[in-house]
C-alpha cells in the first residue's frame, strides 16, 4: 500500500531554517510534491521534485529527495512568520490515474 | 497559473437535505477531477476520481449514492452530498490535472468548501 508520514508538529523562530521531513513507501513514484495549507485555505502547491532528481532549489525552499530511504524533506531558508501554516507532502498513485497520495501533514509555527 | 474555482466557499445545511458543489477549471480543461475530504486537523482523503463523460471512480468505504459526482464538461465537476447528516460536516477539495500538460506541476486545487449540517 502507499503510506506517506510526517511529523506532526513543527516549531522554529522567525529567520531560521525550517526542515519537514516526510517518508513514502511506493517507491515507483515519479513525482513527489509539497503542498501549503492555510488555516481554512485550500491547497498550494509549493514545488515539486521528480524522481531522478536528488535536489531542487526553488528561493527560499529546497527540497531533498533519497530514494533509497524513501525520504523527502522540505527546507525553508529565512522562515517568516507568513509560512506558519500545515504542510503535506504527496506522491503520485502507481498508474495512469494521476491520484495524489497525501501525507499527514506538517503544522509549522513560527515564532517572532 | 492556472486556476480551479470551487463554489460555495461555505454553506450550512439542514439535516436531511441535499447540497451541491461545484469545482471549475477556468482556463483550462480537465478530463479527471479528484474529489477530497477534510477532517480538522486531518490530511486529505481522497473520495472519488471525477472522469468527464463517464461514471466516477470511488474510493473504498465512499457511498456513491450519497456522494454524487457529475463530470458533465471539460471544465465542471460537482459533488452533490445528499440527505446530509452532521457528521458529513467537513472541508471538501477538488482538484483537477490540466489535459494539456504532462505529469509534473500540472494538478491544480480548488479553495475547498467548508459543508456544516445543522
Amino acid at each position: 500500500g502507499e503510506d506517506v508520514e510526517q511529523s506532526l508538529f513543527l516549531s522554529v523562530r522567525e529567520g531560521d531554517s525550517s526542515v519537514i521531513n516526510c517518508t513514502y513507501t511506493d517507491s515507483s513514484s515519479t513525482y513527489l510534491y509539497w503542498y501549503k495549507q492555510e488555516p481554512g485555505a485550500g491547497l498550494q502547491l509549493l514545488t515539486y521534485i521528480f524522481s531522478n532528481m536528488d535536489m531542487k532549489q526553488d528561493q527560499r525552499l529546497t527540497v531533498l529527495l533519497n530514494k533509497k530511504d524513501k525520504h523527502l524533506s522540505l527546507r525553508i531558508a529565512d522562515t517568516q512568520t507568513g509560512d506558519s501554516a500545515i504542510y503535506f507532502c504527496a506522491e503520485i498513485e502507481r498508474g495512469a490515474t494521476n491520484k495524489l497520495i497525501f501525507g499527514t501533514g506538517t503544522l509549522l509555527a513560527v515564532q517572532p | 497559473g492556472a486556476v480551479v474555482s470551487q463554489h460555495p466557499s461555505r454553506v450550512i445545511c439542514k439535516s436531511g437535505t441535499s447540497v451541491k458543489i461545484e469545482c471549475r477549471s477556468l482556463d483550462f480543461q480537465a478530463t479527471t477531477m479528484f474529489w477530497y475530504r477534510q477532517f480538522p486537523k486531518q490530511s486529505l482523503m481522497l473520495m472519488a476520481t471525477s472522469n468527464e463523460g463517464s461514471k466516477a471512480t470511488y474510493e473504498q468505504g465512499v457511498e456513491k449514492d450519497k456522494f454524487l459526482i457529475n463530470h458533465a464538461s471539460l471544465t465542471l465537476s460537482t459533488l452533490t452530498v445528499t440527505s446530509a447528516h452532521p457528521e458529513d460536516s467537513s472541508f471538501y477539495i477538488c482538484s483537477a490535472r490540466d489535459l494539456a500538460g504532462g505529469i509534473g506541476n500540472t494538478i491544480y486545487f480548488g479553495e475547498g468548501s467548508w459543508l456544516t449540517v445543522v
